[in-house]
């Protein structure tokens, strides 16, 4: 089964800074995705990449995928405390047809000092 | 738009009793998953659904059964609580390829 390592752990940045999460995959995946999760509720869809090498961007967040489709970084810029939360990678369990749902990384904590 | 909604939102059990979580969807998705998310562990796929009166078992299903005899619902039922299945559980739906969407999550507590 796929397994997503998401980098670091937790992140303290002070509010202004820019950052990046990482999320790394032991296998090529076919199908990328970025959620943001405010403690206590549920998930936010934010991105999802297909193609190597694509990147995409929202407001102050851009995600973007490697070449070999291993690899995915999102990077906040200019962190603002509306940032603050858990940040959850996920992937498609299997090539193609999305029945079986996503396997998620364990999340990257997120908290912005003001 | 409602979109995922879960209920209850909060259930405190105790050990060996029964109790199911529901999830409906007004997006008209033919897949259907249920997750639990514990701390340090990210989020696991119990079981889920691919239409209307099919199931699958996903990473961690022991413990656990579903039943989607309506498109739109997607019970998820725990026949003997016990205290490790004690954990915050998301319903997520979706169309085919593309995002899930999730819903605000049911937090279990089993004593």
């Amino acid at each position: 089964s796929q397994e997503l390592e998401q980098s670091p752990q937790s992140l303290i940045v002070q509010e202004g800074k820019n950052l990046t999460i990482n999320c790394t995959s032991s296998k090529t995946l076919y199908g990328l995705y970025w959620y943001k999760q405010k403690y206590g509720e549920g998930l936010i869809f934010l991105m999802m990449l297909q193609k190597g090498g694509e990147e995409k961007s929202h407001e102050k967040i851009t995600a973007k995928l490697d070449e070999k489709k291993q690899q995915s970084s999102l990077h906040i810029t200019a962190s603002q405390p509306s940032h603050a939360g858990i940040y959850l990678c996920g992937a498609d369990r299997l090539s193609g047809g999305g029945a079986d749902g996503l396997t998620f990384g364990k999340g990257t904590h997120l908290i912005i000092q003001p | 738009n409602a979109g995922v909604t879960q209920t209850p939102k909060f259930r405190v059990l105790k050990t060996g009793q029964s109790m199911t979580l529901l999830c409906a969807q007004d997006m008209n998705h033919e897949y259907m998953y249920w997750y639990r998310q514990d701390p340090g562990m990210g989020l696991r796929l119990i079981h889920y659904s691919v239409g209307e009166g099919t199931t699958a078992k996903g990473e961690v299903p022991d413990g656990y059964n579903v039943s989607r005899l309506k498109k739109q619902n997607f019970l998820l039922g725990l026949e003997s609580a016990a205290p490790s299945q004690t954990s915050v559980y998301f319903c997520a739906s979706r169309l085919g390829t593309g995002e899930l969407f999730f819903g605000e999550g049911s937090r279990l507590t089993v004593l």
